[in-house]
């Protein structure tokens, strides 16, 4: 257990409207990451962050922004939701111990933009 | 481009009936290649990490090993709640820090 949650688990919302989804862990990891998962797609990182108030984009991070402004805490924001933003969203942490670079993943986030 | 590929799409087998999950990768240096296991509605669960040509991990009924093309997840004797679907990773050499690159998964089902 990586010790992550994530809220909200599940998320129906209309297109245009702000979404904010929230990763909190509670074992000081450095790294965190924000995935998402379709289906034909494997997993692609959105952003991710290296500290407080670090952050960086991924493969996937337009219409997407995040904020870190708590170590045990990063957030996901669609500033205006669109249909193609209809996912499951899960957050991950790099191990603060590990130096071999595997994530652990949360439960995930089911977001329905309709 | 770094990419990876995994086959087939879907596997179903009997209990009992040892097989191999593929992974193919193409990647500008190779920092790691990663196993996990997921649950329907469940997130991914880390299984292994493979560094080098001809490493070789183990866990219960389930080995990876890894080439300089591919990697294996062989399953022995599999039982029905190995059922999952069954995600390859891999991390380059200059990626972003936790940039996994995810093959599209192996799906597993194992018939009692």
């Amino acid at each position: 257990d990586a010790g992550i949650t994530q809220s909200p688990r599940h998320k129906v919302t209309e297109t245009g409207t702000p979404v904010t989804l929230r990763c909190h862990q509670t074992e000081n990891h450095r790294y965190m990451y924000w995935y998402r998962q379709d289906p034909g797609h494997g997993l692609r990182l959105i952003h991710y962050s290296y500290g407080v108030k670090d952050t960086d984009k991924g493969e996937v991070s337009d219409g997407y922004s995040v904020s870190r402004s708590k170590t045990e805490d990063f957030l996901l924001t669609l500033e205006s939701a669109t249909s193609s933003q209809t996912s499951v969203y899960f957050c991950a942490i790099k191990s603060a111990v590990s130096n071999t670079g595997e994530l652990f993943f949360g439960e995930g986030s089911r977001l329905t933009v309709l | 481009e770094d990419q990876v590929t995994q086959s087939p799409e879907a596997l179903r087998l009997q209990e009992g009936e040892s097989s191999s999950l593929n992974c193919s990768y193409t990647v500008s240096g190779l920092r790691g290649l990663f196993w996990y296991r997921q649950d329907p509605g469940k997130g991914p669960e880390f299984l292994f990490t493979l560094y080098s040509a001809g490493e070789e991990k183990e866990k219960e009924r389930l080995k990876a090993t890894l080439t300089k093309k591919e990697s294996f997840l062989h399953i022995t004797a599999p039982k029905p709640e190995d059922s999952a679907t069954y995600l390859c990773a891999v991390q380059a050499h200059g990626g972003s820090q936790g940039n996994l690159i995810f093959g599209k998964g192996t799906k597993l089902s194992v018939k009692p």
